[in-house]
């Protein structure tokens, strides 16, 4: 059973297109984070949310912890081919254990 | 701060042998967490070190074993490889103190075994 599921598993759009990217669980999460990969790479923080209901801001990306910290979305605005990648969100924080648990991924394709 | 660094970056093995696996955290950085990436089963927990103990282990068989030395660099083991063991292990580094759950992720190694 997978703890947090993403949606949708895979994105296809144009340059200049909006789109949000979801993440969803029903568990609490003391945390959530949310990871870029490019192929043949790690996984690169991009942000950390700790608050229910908190919003932050990096640059074009705005990232959403639910009231409940049960969930989470990204949103892209004006996508660019440099956003293309997998997006991941990680869960920490469930029956006190700080071992985040990841999503299967968001599969991110931008064409110019 | 230079990133995490992992060694080798490419790996083929063959079904029977085994092989090791080398991290290097960010300075400072005491805990290293273990995951294997595929595309079937995405992102799962290996193990964590933390001043060369395990704190935490997932659910994997005891072919996955994983050591920390004094200067907090870990390494990972796999005895008699599997096909299914061909995947992306990636090795993350964390502050001491990490309520968070924040990873700093190497470029990871690429195993194949044939």
């Amino acid at each position: 059973t997978q703890l947090l599921e993403q949606s949708p598993q895979f994105l296809s759009i144009q340059e200049g297109e909006n789109l949000t990217v979801y993440c969803n669980s029903s568990s609490v999460f003391s945390s959530l984070q949310w990871y870029r990969q490019e192929p043949g790479e790690g996984p690169v923080l991009l942000v950390t949310v700790v608050t229910g209901g908190e919003v932050k801001k990096l640059k074009r990306l705005t990232f959403q912890f639910g009231d409940a910290r049960k969930d989470s979305s990204l949103h892209i605005t004006a996508a660019q081919p440099g956003d293309t990648g997998l997006y991941l969100c990680a869960g920490a924080g469930t029956g006190g254990s700080y071992i985040p648990t990841f999503g299967r991924g968001t599969s991110l394709i931008v064409h110019p | 701060k230079a990133g995490v660094t992992q060694t080798p970056r490419y790996l083929i093995k063959t079904r029977g042998q085994q092989v090791t696996l080398s991290c290097s955290p960010i300075s400072g950085h005491r805990s290293v967490s273990w995951y294997q990436q595929t595309p079937g089963q995405g992102l799962q927990f290996l193990f964590e070190y933390f001043s060369e103990t395990q704190r935490n282990k997932g659910n994997f068989p005891g072919r996955f074993s994983g050591r920390q030395f004094s200067n907090s660099r870990s390494e990972m083991n796999v005895s008699t490889l599997e096909l299914g063991d061909s995947a992306l292990y990636l090795c993350a580094s964390s502050p001491r103190t990490n309520l968070a759950g924040e990873q700093y992720f190497g470029p990871g190694t690429r195993l194949t075994v044939t």
